[in-house]
Order: C-alpha cells, then sequence, then structure tokens
C-alpha cells in the first residue's frame, strides 16, 4: 500500500510561491499522483494530476522526479482563498484494483 | 458544484441505531467512491464501486456495508453505531475505474450521541 508523508503545516504570504512536497517511496509502476484542495466542511477538490516529469495548469504546477519517490504541488502567487488543506494522493496500483491512499495533508495558511 | 449530490446533509442518531447515506453520482460516472473524515483519523478511504460491482476495498469496518445500484447512485449502511462514527462522509465519483479525477459531494455529518 503506497503511503504518503506530508508536512503538516505551512504559512505563507499573499502574492507569494508555495511548494508543498509529498513523499511517497513505495510508490508502484501503475500508480499517479493526485493532488487535492479542501476547504472546512466541504469535500476535496481536484487541483492536478500526474505521472513524471512536470504538469501544469491553470492553477498549479506538479513537479515529479525521475525517482518518483516524492512530488511538489507548486501554487504560483498564492491569495488568502488558497487557505485549506492540500491532499496528496498516490493510487496504489495492483492491476484491477486502485486502493486510495490519502495523505496525512497539508494545511496552508496565508496571511495578507 | 462538483454535480455528485449526497443525502442527508446532517444526521444525528444514537448508539447503537443503523443509518443509510446516498450518494448519486456525476452524469456519466460509473465510479462512486466512499470517504470518511474524522477529525483523529483524517481522510479515510472506505469503499469503491465501480458500474455496480465492487472494486476496492480500504479501511472499512464489518459494521459498514455499501451498494451501488443499476442507477449507479450508491447507499452507505452503517450499523451498530458508536460514538467514535460520527464523522463528514463524502462521497466521490468518476468516469473510470481507475485512479483519476474524483468530484466530491458535499458530504453527509453524522453525529452519533
Amino acid at each position: 500500500l503506497a503511503k504518503t508523508t506530508q508536512p503538516i503545516s505551512m504559512d505563507s504570504y499573499e502574492g507569494q510561491e508555495v511548494n508543498i512536497t509529498c513523499s511517497h517511496n513505495n510508490i508502484a509502476t501503475n500508480d499517479y499522483i493526485t493532488w487535492y484542495q479542501q476547504f472546512p466542511s466541504q469535500g476535496p477538490r481536484f487541483i492536478i494530476q500526474g505521472y513524471k516529469t512536470k504538469v501544469t495548469n491553470e492553477v498549479a504546477s506538479l513537479f515529479i522526479p525521475a525517482d518518483r519517490k516524492s512530488s511538489t504541488l507548486s501554487l504560483p502567487r498564492v491569495s488568502l482563498s488558497d487557505t485549506a488543506v492540500y491532499y496528496c494522493l498516490v493510487g496504489d496500483g495492483n492491476t484491477g484494483f486502485q486502493k486510495l491512499v490519502f495523505g496525512t495533508g497539508t494545511r496552508l495558511l496565508v496571511s495578507p | 458544484d462538483s454535480g455528485v449530490t449526497q443525502t442527508p446533509k446532517h444526521l444525528i442518531t444514537a448508539t447503537g441505531q443503523r443509518v443509510t447515506l446516498r450518494c448519486s453520482p456525476r452524469s456519466g460516472d460509473l465510479s462512486v467512491y466512499w470517504y470518511q473524515q474524522s477529525l483523529d483519523q483524517g481522510l479515510q478511504f472506505l469503499i469503491q464501486y465501480y458500474n455496480g460491482e465492487e472494486r476496492a476495498k480500504g479501511n472499512i469496518l464489518e459494521r459498514f456495508s455499501a451498494q451501488q445500484f443499476p442507477d449507479l447512485h450508491s447507499e452507505l449502511n452503517l450499523s451498530s453505531l458508536e460514538l467514535g462514527d460520527s464523522a463528514l462522509y463524502f462521497c466521490a465519483s468518476s468516469v473510470g475505474s481507475v485512479i483519476e479525477t474524483q468530484y466530491f459531494g458535499p458530504g453527509t455529518r453524522l453525529l452519533v450521541l
């Protein structure tokens, strides 16, 4: 079962770039890495997904090194509304079955 | 709005009771996932159904069961409830059966007294 580890919390200021790293040492060949954002009392919301190297969309970038044992979510120029908990998700790829393991979550606090 | 609906929004019940939580996935999604989120355990994957069949099982207790019906809606049944079952229960859906973007519902907040 792919286990993930993230920092418990991070602080930042508006306009700064924030990088949140997730460690997943026993990631399997078929696994993808996905990041979700969650606000209090709401369901998680998809941010970005990747398999290797770098993926970028309109809200974030995801950096994955060659060994894929970690990944970094990069949020450019954060705003107050980015204050939330961020989860790293690694699919445990056993052909035909996916046991989904969420990370511990990183609580990001953005201050003015 | 993710397109995933869950009912009820809130549920208050007593220990030993049984409750049923309902989830309707987004139109076109065949997979339904159930998660439990409590303060001390974080977001825990419980079970996944794909097109009516159980696909993956996580940390689901024997007192809990789920099913997905032909119209693809799903129900999570929680029985012999204990105080520790108090949590937010989320349903999510996706198009296929492997890991991909999941769309989460607003959750059902269960309080066991």
